[in-house]
């Protein structure tokens, strides 16, 4: 089980934000939120991860809600080239070992022009 | 260019040939895995390898047969595969399986079509 809920598609106006949420309302004090993303014909693209934390990086942001519950990818200016698949994947990562990544059907995201 | 190689991209084989898939990876990773990927399907890890060792292999059937010569190379070998084994298979390579090293990189992946 992939242990998180995502709607199946969204559409997104190019250069506007897009905002992918995930609900992970059984998430455990260890475990990460990891997202990845698939193109079309390629295979899935890290593209950030977090614990508790809002993070950021030169692709996105996540946000993260304080029970860690939810979290929302953020892409902030949309481009046709993140047409994608978008999965939000929750794992344990430790010294003792990981969990492995284990991808759900994960959020179709059409950037329109 | 996620510095994970695959070939070939594409294969067409009989059920009763044997081929085998490759993957390359020039990042110096240590862990190295195998995806398949079939239509409609999420992505199904089938073997995990760490430091040339197999750490995981998901009850996969032994028509499939890995192979891990060296930390930069992962083969998957193939043997009287059956139709619904064609999917897409996709390798992947992570710095190694501990915290904050194991943002895994994907290759392309093969296209595998079995008749």
């Amino acid at each position: 089980d992939a242990k998180t809920t995502q709607p199946t598609s969204m559409d997104c106006a190019e250069g506007r934000a897009a905002n992918l949420p995930c609900n992970h309302s059984t998430i455990s004090g260890n475990e990460y939120v990891y997202w990845y993303r698939q193109i079309h014909s390629q295979g899935p693209q890290y593209i950030i991860h977090g614990l508790k934390n809002n993070e950021t990086n030169e692709m996105a942001s996540l946000i993260i809600t304080e029970d860690r519950k939810s979290s929302t990818l953020i892409l902030p200016h949309a481009t046709l080239r993140d047409t994608a698949v978008y999965y939000c994947i929750v794992r344990v990562v430790g010294d003792s070992g990981n969990t492995p990544l284990v991808f759900g059907k994960g959020t179709r995201l059409s950037v329109i022009a | 260019e996620t510095g994970v190689t695959q070939t070939p991209r594409h294969l067409v084989m009989g059920m009763t040939n044997k081929k085998s898939l490759k993957c390359e990876q020039h990042l110096g990773h240590n862990a190295m895995y195998w995806y398949k990927q079939s239509a409609k399907k999420p992505l199904e890890l089938m073997f995990v390898y760490s430091l040339e060792e197999r750490v995981e292999n998901n009850s996969v059937p032994s028509r499939f047969s890995p192979e891990c010569p060296n930390s930069s190379h992962l083969f998957l070998h193939l043997h009287t595969l059956q139709p619904e084994d064609s999917a897409l298979y996709l390798c992947a390579s992570s710095q190694d399986l501990q915290l904050a090293k194991n943002i895994q990189y994907f290759g392309a992946g093969t296209r595998l079509s079995v008749l």
